[in-house]
């Protein structure tokens, strides 16, 4: 079946540094979303990204959907403390619409 | 316009219990989804439903576990009988349409359930 794997697993980020986490499917996604979820919260839409090569951005982060719509980042440029939180990639393929499948996250610390 | 409301937000069982986990999506929603979610892990999808409808059940198990979502009242994820490693927080999460289809899933803030 299909599995979305993120790393890191773990970021652990200077205040000021940038950072990148990436998403990969087994199999090619109709679109993919990225959460955030906060220690104790829960998970808050980002973005969602459908075609093949598309880059969007929200301030200090940069969304990329692979050409071959298998992979994902996310880059998130002058890390601020609030940045910690996981943050989770959720990809969902066309033989099963409306059910997405999440990635593990990547969890981020920040040190100020 | 209120979010996802989920209750209880902690939910405490003994083993051989049922547990009665209740969601109520954003108003205009018709599209309800259910995760479990371990510590440190991703959340892992259960069951994806509309008013009266179950779309996608593949990520429930086939026993003890069933959720519904009636034309009236909130959507139900129910679990008989429940074991320790039913502990979990469960998520709700509600869309418009079809989440695929551009519209984001709006989360509640889950219920924690302990197995004693």
């Amino acid at each position: 079946g299909q599995q979305v794997m993120q790393i890191p697993q773990y970021q652990h980020v200077q205040e000021g540094e940038d950072f990148t986490t990436y998403c990969n499917s087994s199999t090619t996604l109709s679109n993919i979303q990225w959460y955030k979820q906060r220690p104790g919260g829960h998970p808050v839409f980002l973005i969602q990204l459908v075609k093949s090569g598309e880059v969007k951005k929200q301030k200090r982060l940069t969304f990329q959907f692979g050409e071959a719509k298998k992979n994902s980042s996310l880059h998130i440029t002058a890390t601020q403390t609030t940045d910690v939180g996981t943050y989770f990639c959720a990809g969902m393929t066309t033989d099963s619409w409306g059910k997405f499948q999440f990635g593990a996250g990547t969890q981020v610390v920040v040190t100020p | 316009n209120a979010g996802v409301m989920q209750n209880p937000r902690h939910l405490v069982r003994r083993r051989g219990q049922e547990a009665r986990l209740r969601c109520s999506p954003m108003k205009g929603h018709s599209h309800v989804y259910w995760y479990r979610q371990l510590p440190e892990e991703g959340l892992k999808f259960m069951v994806y439903l509309q008013k009266e409808n179950i779309i996608d059940e593949s990520g429930m198990p086939k026993e003890r576990f069933s959720a519904e979502f009636p034309k009236e009242g909130p959507s139900i994820l129910r679990i008989q009988q429940v074991v320790r490693g039913d502990s979990a927080a469960y998520f709700c999460a509600s869309s418009p349409v079809t989440a695929g289809l551009g519209q984001p899933q709006h989360f509640g803030d889950g219920t924690r359930l302990s197995i004693l």
